[in-house]
Order: C-alpha cells, then sequence, then structure tokens
C-alpha cells in the first residue's frame, strides 16, 4: 500500500491527451510539500520528468506538464506519442520524515 | 557526463547482510551542491526510497528500514555504500543509486542514476 495513490494504468490513443493523477495526504503533498514525477521505461531506470510540482529539466519535451492542487498532484501529457509508453510515478516528502513515492500507473498507448 | 553504477552481488542468503557500492564518474562526490540517495524497487513494484547520504557523511534514511541500514561515503575513491543486515526474501529488488538535484536535500528529486543491480535473497 503505497503512501501517494495512482491510478494503476490509464491509456489513450496517439496525439491524445492524459492525466495521471497523485492523491496523498495533509503528512505530504496536502503539508505543501513538491511533488516530482518520473518515467519508466521498460527495463530502465527511472527518469526525472517533472520537479518541484511543474518544474521540467532540461531536454524533458513540454509535452509533460505537471500541476498541484491541496492534496493531489497531477502529471498531464498533450500529443501522446508511442515511445511515452511506460510506467509513471509520483514522489513526495512526508512528516513521517520520509521520501514517498505513487505505486506507478502504466500508460498504455493505443 | 555524470554516471553512476551499482556494484555488489547479485545473491544474498537469507538473514545476511547485503552491502553495494555506487561509483560516481564524471563529477565529484565531494560537490556541495548534491546528496546521493539509494533507493530499491522490488519485481513488478513500485520504488522505495532506503536513504540518502551528503559527502560530509551526514545521512537520512527511511524509518522503515532504518534499524537495518547504514549508508556511508568514501569521498577519496568517489563512492558511497549501502549496507541492510538480516536481509529476507522482501528485500529481493533492483537497488538503485541516484543522485538528489541540485538544491534539493534527502528524499527530494533525483535527476542522475545508476541502471541498477538486482539482489536476490535465497534461503
Amino acid at each position: 500500500q503505497s503512501v501517494l495513490t495512482q491510478p494503476p494504468s490509464v491509456s489513450g490513443a496517439p496525439g491524445q491527451r492524459v492525466t495521471i493523477s497523485c492523491t496523498g495526504s495533509s503528512s505530504n503533498i496536502g503539508a505543501g510539500y513538491e511533488v516530482h514525477w518520473y518515467q519508466q521505461l521498460p527495463g530502465t531506470a527511472p527518469k526525472l520528468l517533472i520537479h518541484g510540482n511543474s518544474n521540467r529539466p532540461s531536454g524533458v519535451p513540454d509535452r509533460f506538464s505537471g500541476s498541484k492542487s491541496g492534496t493531489s498532484a497531477s502529471l498531464a501529457i498533450t500529443g501522446l506519442q508511442a515511445e511515452d509508453e511506460a510506467d509513471y510515478y509520483c514522489q513526495a516528502y512526508d512528516n513521517s520524515l520520509s521520501g514517498v513515492f505513487g505505486g506507478g500507473t502504466k500508460l498504455t498507448v493505443l | 557526463q555524470l554516471q553512476l553504477k551499482e556494484s555488489g552481488p547479485g545473491l544474498v542468503k537469507s538473514s545476511e547482510t547485503l552491502s553495494l557500492t555506487c561509483t560516481v564518474s564524471g563529477g565529484s562526490i565531494r560537490s556541495s551542491l548534491y546528496y546521493w540517495g539509494w533507493l530499491r524497487q522490488p519485481p513488478g513494484k513500485g520504488l522505495e526510497w532506503i536513504g540518502t547520504i551528503y559527502h560530509s557523511g551526514s545521512t537520512y534514511y527511511n524509518p522503515s528500514l532504518q534499524s537495518r541500514v547504514t549508508i556511508s561515503v568514501d569521498t577519496s575513491k568517489n563512492h558511497f555504500s549501502l549496507k541492510v543486515s538480516s536481509m529476507t526474501a522482501a528485500d529481493t529488488a533492483v537497488y538503485y543509486c541516484a543522485r538528489h538535484l541540485a538544491g534539493y536535500a534527502a528524499a527530494g528529486p533525483l535527476g542522475y542514476w545508476g541502471q541498477g543491480t538486482l539482489v536476490t535473497v535465497y534461503s
């Protein structure tokens, strides 16, 4: 049972927009801590997509965007491409003095 | 280009201690800008933060693992290490070392990752 809750799977057709939610609580996201997002392609290490709720590291396409409100955060992917098919994870800090992750969401490009 | 590479045994006997090392190349572990972390991912499951170290030796651990985990740093060798004691089957996972993003401390976002190493616990 992950501290942050993500949908197990989402899907979309090429070119469409999809969103992945990340729901926390008053001890993590709701406490004001920033949310970060990762993309993990099959058999590879995670790659940082978004940090500080909405900031993209250099090299990450602007098709990826992040937002946060209250105890939840969202990752949006526009102009969906086949290469976006991967697992996505959210991360935040928790008042338990630990970094915590969501359980991951598998994105399928139809 | 920064690179991180995990090394250590792929098999560990139940109840014994796992020792892994992360060798950093293309950058100095002494940099005051960065913290260095260990994470793991059981097969088919999600990510778990294990702990983080600063070049000074300051450490930060996941409370759920703190009693069994030790992270250390050797700046002369530009590497940092992980020890997990009393290993069980539940500790079977891909173990990753990573560098936190500049400007963030322990448990913050991780911008560079090693390729990961699978550790299997057997009885």
